[in-house]
């Protein structure tokens, strides 16, 4: 099957910089998503990435190797309220999403 | 708010129940998903609609049966569930299905199956 691999949990602290990896299989892509859930509540659209290179959008990047079958999401500036959990999710050749298990960011004061 | 809205939140129900989950997006989008979310594994697609019309049926027990009247809403009917069926049911739009296109979420339904 299609494994989309990301860490389980990860810890930073507030005002630090994170890097959030995810890696998939190389075959059949079509891009590569962040999205973002708070706990009890809906995803929410971070990124998209489709060709090689850093995507910024404020303090969130999302970086993509197509070759490697390797994204990350970096997040700078870290604040209480970007606890959460993070989905990476790769569009397969149908245009369907094959998604992470999520890796759940806990930020310390 | 993501223009998806689900009900209800919270569903309990013993095994031999039938009841309905309900999805709207007010979006104007062509394409409906259902997902299923358990604890610390990735979603999983059970259902897509285009149009009104099913594209995708990734092996999912009869025991639920989608039903897409219109483009903006989707049901998910739910008969005989098991205690392994508790999980988060999360319905998703998008403008349609080739080439990028993001997928907006509603909150989910909460499912306990006794």
């Amino acid at each position: 099957g299609q494994n989309i691999d990301q860490p389980t949990e990860m810890t930073a602290t507030e005002g630090a910089i994170v890097q959030i990896n995810c890696t998939y299989q190389t075959s059949g892509f079509n891009g590569l998503f962040w999205y973002q859930q708070h706990a009890g509540e809906a995803p929410t659209f971070l990124s998209y990435n489709v060709l090689d290179g850093l995507e910024e959008k404020g303090r969130f990047s999302s970086f993509l190797s197509r070759s490697k079958g390797y994204s990350y999401l970096l997040l700078k500036e870290l604040q209480m309220k970007d606890s959460a959990s993070y989905l990476c999710a790769k569009m397969d050749s149908n245009y369907q999403l094959i998604w992470g298990a999520g890796t759940k960011l806990i930020i310390k004061p | 708010e993501t223009g998806v809205t689900q009900t209800p939140r919270h569903l309990v129900m013993g095994m031999t129940n039938k009841k309905s989950l309900k999805c709207e997006q007010h979006l104007g989008h062509n394409a409906m998903y259902w997902y299923k979310q358990s604890a610390k594994k990735p979603l999983e697609l059970m259902f897509v609609y285009s149009l009104e019309e099913r594209v995708e049926n990734n092996s999912v027990p009869s025991r639920f049966s989608p039903e897409c009247p219109n483009s903006s809403h989707l049901f998910l009917h739910l008969h005989t569930l098991q205690p392994e069926d508790s999980a988060l049911y999360l319905c998703a739009s998008s403008r349609g299905l080739a080439d990028y296109n993001e997928q907006f979420f509603g909150p989910g339904t909460r499912l306990t199956v006794l």
